[in-house]
């Protein structure tokens, strides 16, 4: 069984410039969960989609970070524009059951200059 | 704020020592999620737990959730170097989906 997908592994912008991400659930996963992982911290939860609809996404900085879903596979993370409090480890994960275990892809480490 | 603290936030143990993680969280959980971190990668699930007082136990580690639904505890028994990471527990509040990620406790383990 395929992992959880993510690209690209590293990517290293400048303040105020735009970046995506890209993340591949496990296949038949519903539940689909984007963090933010901070040098020393533990996760921290910016959006959870059921499907292609939003669950949670009280701590998304909406202003610059968006989300989307769509066809209830797929999904993408983008920061516009970046800030330098922004460079950290963006971790998708996935889950059969909306509060059941996760399963974690690589990560993409950002730093922001 | 709602926030879910473990203790301690550093152990240093000699391999073949015990080790105990504790987590705390502020307001009751529906269940708990037990995470093992290491450098450099990504968190890994271990175990869930979701009935008040419930004991698991996986080879060397014993997993406890509190009779409140509020509090947590990892306990490795006889450490290996191949136990050294970060562990996290995390859950989400009861009559929410909303995951929280403890603070995690990094574990070195000294051959």
């Amino acid at each position: 069984e395929a992992g959880v997908a993510q690209s690209p592994r590293y990517k290293i912008i400048e303040k105020r410039q735009s970046v995506a991400f890209w993340c591949n659930p496990i296949s038949g996963h519903a539940t689909l969960y984007w963090y933010q992982q901070i040098l020393g911290q533990g996760p921290k939860l910016l959006i959870q989609f059921q499907n292609n609809g939003v669950v949670d996404d009280s701590q998304l900085p909406k202003d610059r970070f968006s989300a989307e879903r769509l066809k209830g596979v797929d999904s993408t993370l983008k920061i516009q524009p970046a800030k330098l409090e922004d460079s950290a480890v963006y971790l998708c994960a996935s889950s059969f059951l909306l509060a059941g275990e996760q399963y974690f892809g690589p990560g993409t480490r950002l730093t922001v200059t | 704020g709602q926030q879910v603290m473990q203790i301690p936030q550093y152990q240093h143990v000699q391999e073949g020592e015990d080790f105990t993680t504790y987590c705390n969280s502020s307001t009751t959980l529906s269940n708990i999620q037990w995470y093992k971190q290491r450098p450099g990668g990504h968190p890994v699930f271990l175990i869930q737990l979701v009935k008040s007082g419930e004991v698991k136990k996986q080879k060397r580690l014993t997993f406890q959730f509190g009779e409140a639904k509020k509090n947590s505890s990892l306990h490795i028994t006889a450490t290996q170097t191949t136990d050294v990471g970060t562990y996290f527990c995390a859950g989400p509040y009861t009559g929410t989906y909303k995951y929280i990620f403890g603070t995690g406790t990094r574990l070195k383990v000294l051959a």
